[in-house]
């Protein structure tokens, strides 16, 4: 069974950093394109930042990019988002997601972890 | 960016009835080289994570019940819930993935029981 969990969420101050971990199971995560999708309260699923299958692209929203970076370690099975000045509107549960086909880019989700929330606030 | 824009918001559907749900973008989703539409559906339940439904608009996601059906081509689409359970209780998200990476999601539609 294919299995995704996330961790490191949590309260920051305005301006902070956090480091989230997804740590993936039951499947060859080498081989697929792995994406952060973000939550916020009572707005839209946002897509935030995807790393290709042997890390050579990675790809992020705009009103992230600069501050925002997606890792992978495939030796361990996990992903990583490490997000820097952050701000309340970072304020959001993240998902992490595997795509349905192996690849480079995000296509559709197959398999979404539980969320991990991080809460910007003063 | 691709906008997708859900109708309606919610709607209340009687348990055994049909549902309906509308998702608009605001460009094309179709591609003529592989005559496919990008466009996928996901159900949020309460709680938990967005579970995939379908994907290329009208394939059922493994394990989706036949119930669930989708349609359409190019800017319109439909996710349609035949004979309600309680268990459809949920958000519905569409998701556009033709402008890959800058993938997209349309606000949800709220599914309640009347």
């Amino acid at each position: 069974e294919e299995q995704l969990l996330e961790s490191g969420g949590g309260l920051v101050h305005p301006g902070g950093s956090l480091k989230l971990s997804c740590a993936a199971s039951g499947f060859p995560i080498s081989n697929f394109a792995m994406t952060w999708v973000r939550q916020a309260p009572g707005k839209r699923l946002e897509w935030v930042s995807t790393i290709s299958a042997a890390s050579i692209s990675t790809y992020s929203v705009d009103s992230v990019k600069g501050r925002f970076t997606i890792s992978r370690d495939n030796s361990k099975a996990e992903v990583y988002l490490q997000m820097d000045r952050l701000s309340a509107e970072d304020t959001a549960i993240y998902y992490c997601a595997k795509d349905q086909y192996s690849g480079n880019k995000p296509y559709f989700f197959d398999s979404w972890g539980q969320g991990t929330l991080v809460l910007v606030s003063s | 960016d691709i906008v997708l824009t859900q109708s309606p918001d919610s709607l209340a559907v009687s348990l055994g009835e049909r549902a309906t749900i509308n998702c608009r973008s605001s460009q094309s989703v179709f591609r003529s080289s592989n005559n496919k539409s990008y466009l996928a559906w996901y159900q949020q339940k309460a709680g938990q994570p967005p579970k995939l439904l379908m994907y290329w608009a009208s394939t059922r996601a493994s394990g989706v019940p036949d119930r669930f059906s989708g349609s359409g081509s190019g800017t319109d689409f439909t996710l349609t819930v035949s004979g309600l359970q309680a268990e459809d209780v949920a958000v519905y998200f569409c998701q556009q993935y033709d402008t890959t990476p800058s993938i997209t999601f349309g606000q949800g539609t709220r599914l309640e029981i009347k």
